[in-house]
């Protein structure tokens, strides 16, 4: 199984400032099953990158997702209030899915 | 619009069975593969299983297979979870979730809570 580590466990920044969220795994992915999710608080996951890279469907360009092999990298530029959540990759291959255990984005 | 709600959770006693169900509207259902992800109180997401589109394919985490089965029927757009032998640390919100073309998941329903105590 893949095991997905994602760093910092928790990252304190301010509005207007640049995250940079990693997702480490523990062998290589296939960039086409690499995807991005915000959760908020009593809410369902949200889609945001599919594919490493690919914007899904209504999210800002503030959102980008870069990476491959084992490092993929979700970055949001100019944070904004409503940003303010936790961060799931997710990798499938071999008929299975990870998940990393997260990264809590919060407000410094 | 795409819509996916789940239901069928509840209070349940170790070793018991519950039978989880989502029904889908605002799509083609039986063209998307389909998911069950799973989530414990305060804990990260957990992926339990997945179906392909006509349903003669099932895949499980190791943690869920041979207790829990999915399974769908596409004349009623409707997506299940029969979940047996339960156990306490498979309490959490179930979500459904449809499974696009990089196997991602793009639509979330808003969960079921399954809770199993005695």
């Amino acid at each position: 199984e893949i095991v997905l580590t994602q760093s910092p466990g928790t990252l304190s920044l301010s509005p207007g400032e640049r995250a940079t969220l990693s997702c480490r795994a523990s062998q290589s992915v296939s960039s086409s099953y690499l995807a991005w999710y915000q959760q908020k608080p009593g809410q369902a996951p949200r889609l945001l990158i599919y594919a490493a890279s690919s914007r899904a469907t209504g999210i800002s360009d503030r959102f980008s997702g870069s990476g491959s092999g084992t490092d993929f990298t979700l970055t949001i530029s100019r944070l904004e209030p409503d940003d303010f959540a936790v961060y799931y990759c997710q990798q499938f291959g071999s008929s299975s899915y990870t998940f990393g255990q997260g990264t809590k984005l919060e407000i410094k | 619009q795409v819509q996916l709600v789940e239901s069928g959770g509840g209070l349940v006693e170790p070793g018991g069975s519950l039978r989880l169900f989502c029904t889908a509207s605002g799509f083609s259902f039986s063209d998307y593969y389909m998911s069950w992800i799973r989530q414990a109180p305060g804990r990260g997401l957990e992926w339990v299983s997945y179906i392909t589109s006509s349903g003669d394919g099932m895949y499980y985490a190791d943690s869920v297979r041979g207790r829990f089965a999915i399974s769908r029927d596409n004349a009623k757009s409707s997506l299940y979870l029969q979940m047996n032998s339960l156990r306490a640390d498979d309490a959490a919100v179930y979500f459904c979730a449809r499974v696009k073309n990089y196997y991602d998941n793009d639509y979330w329903g808003q969960g079921t809570l399954v809770t199993v105590s005695s």
